[in-house]
């Protein structure tokens, strides 16, 4: 099956701007989808597609994907934006697979 | 607004088989095109996409569990349900239950929402 990779960890200071990647050869034919996860508490859906957002995320959170690389952008990261991150996507067999994680540290 | 609530019991011996029940509400499991999904994360671990099942009964799971791993569907009750057999301490985890979305041109997909989780340990 495919593999989805991530840094194992990112940090950004608080108000600035960060890339969260995610590489993977499944992202040149199927967009990555990115949840959020903090300590304790089940994943949460904040960018899918070519760049949407669920209802109730930010607008500092953004996606873009190039090439087999998908990233997630966060404009002005906030105190509230440390957590773990992790990428999905699926593959031409219909199967599904979450890329490695990042954990993002705001300083 | 849809909820999804896993139960089921939190120890397992090991050799036996792992059941979990996902209880949908706010929604029909038999409206929309999505998929009734089961993930799961062993403690300190990653994100491991387990399998999904259509309201209509096709499923797809991962190829690394297939052979040990059932899901089905009950749509009078809006339920969905997780079987693992033969487990070990391998599969300790938090084992959650989400809604999977996807576009016309199966280009797009989502997971949203999620259960809150289910801790499941095997242990003797």
């Amino acid at each position: 099956s495919s593999e989805l990779t991530q840094d194992p960890a990112v940090s950004v200071a608080l108000g600035q701007t960060v890339r969260i990647t995610c590489q993977g050869d499944s992202l040149r034919n199927y967009y990555a989808s990115w949840y959020q996860q903090k300590p304790g508490q089940a994943p949460v859906l904040v960018i899918y597609g070519q760049n949407n957002r669920p209802s109730g995320i930010p607008d500092r959170f953004s996606g873009s994907t190039s090439g087999s690389t998908a990233s997630l952008t966060i404009t002005g990261a906030q105190a509230e934006d440390e957590a773990d991150y992790y990428c999905n996507s699926r593959d031409s067999s219909g199967d599904y697979v979450f890329g490695t994680g990042t954990k993002l540290t705001v300083l | 607004q849809v909820q999804l609530q896993e139960s089921g019991p939190g120890l397992v011996k090991p050799s036996e088989t792992l059941a979990l029940t996902c209880s949908v509400s706010g929604a029909s499991m038999s409206s929309g095109t999505y998929y009734w999904s089961w993930i799961r994360q062993p403690p300190g671990k990653g994100l491991e996409w387990i399998g999904y099942i259509h309201y209509r009964g096709s499923t797809n799971y991962d190829p690394s569990l297939k052979s040990r791993v059932t899901i089905s569907v009950d749509t009078s009750k809006n339920q969905f349900s997780l079987k693992l057999s033969s487990v070990t301490t391998a599969d300790t985890a938090i084992y959650y239950c989400a809604r999977a979305g996807i576009t016309g041109t199966v280009t797009t997909s989502w997971f949203d929402p999620w259960g809150q989780g289910a801790l499941v340990i095997v242990s003797s």
